[in-house]
């Protein structure tokens, strides 16, 4: 098991550029949630999703932020047009449904987005 | 609405000392399940511990213990003899169980930086 893969790790970009996260589930889990972290506000949910459908996007700052998920294992955060307060990292998380392990909801290693 | 607080913003301690994190919940549901996370200065997110609500049993795993009373909603986590392996940031972290079982979003406290020195 590969773990919740995010990529890219780092990522510098300029002010008014789009920016795309990517997130690979890990195989059977069936929710994915994206946080940002920051030090003022530390962690919140931007959107997340449950067998592919939206359940909660009330975290998502504003319409220059978007998030899909095409397929069973895969989902991707766009920022269009970036601006400096988007700096963050960006945690992608999945989990399957309780009482089929033990584990709970499992994160990648983070975007650290630097948006200058 | 749900909420968690972790009010201890920083604790420091020497080598072998015990320490407790305190984490106080808010939910209104009955059904939901307690979580605590450490973060290294590597900056991942580390899963430590699941509790859903209707085990108050506490646990122990290694140096780590937890205890959940649910009379006080607090879900404290304490670590013995501590490590300088084990200086981090701890979060506790809530979640609900949506209808059909899977679990809801998670919701973070802001925090504990632990510093344990040699």
């Amino acid at each position: 098991d590969a773990g919740v893969i995010q990529s890219p790790r780092h990522e510098v970009t300029e002010m008014g550029q789009e920016v795309t996260l990517r997130c690979k589930l890990i195989s059977g889990h069936n929710s994915l949630f994206w946080y940002r972290q920051t030090m003022m506000r530390g962690l919140e949910l931007l959107i997340y999703f449950n067998n592919n459908v939206p359940i909660d996007d009330s975290g998502m700052p504003e319409d220059r932020f978007s998030a899909k998920m095409p397929n069973a294992s895969f989902s991707t955060l766009k920022i269009q047009p970036s601006e400096p307060r988007d700096s963050a990292v960006y945690f992608c998380a999945s989990s399957r449904v309780p009482g089929q392990g033990v584990d709970g909801y499992t994160f990648g290693s983070g975007t650290r987005l630097t948006v200058v | 609405a749900q909420k968690v607080t972790q009010a201890q913003t920083e604790i420091s301690v020497v080598e072998k000392e015990d320490v407790t994190l305190d984490c106080v919940y808010e939910t209104r549901d009955t059904t939901y399940y307690l979580f605590w996370y450490k973060q290294p200065p590597s900056g991942e997110l580390v899963f430590l511990i699941r509790r859903n609500s209707f085990d108050e049993q506490n646990e122990i795993s290694g140096r780590y213990s937890w205890n959940f009373q649910k009379s006080t909603s607090s879900f404290n986590f304490t670590i013995t003899a501590s490590q300088v392996v084990d200086s981090a940031v701890y979060f506790c972290a809530l979640s609900e169980a949506n209808y059909g079982g899977s679990q809801g979003n998670l919701i973070f406290g802001k925090g504990t930086k632990l510093s344990v020195k040699p």
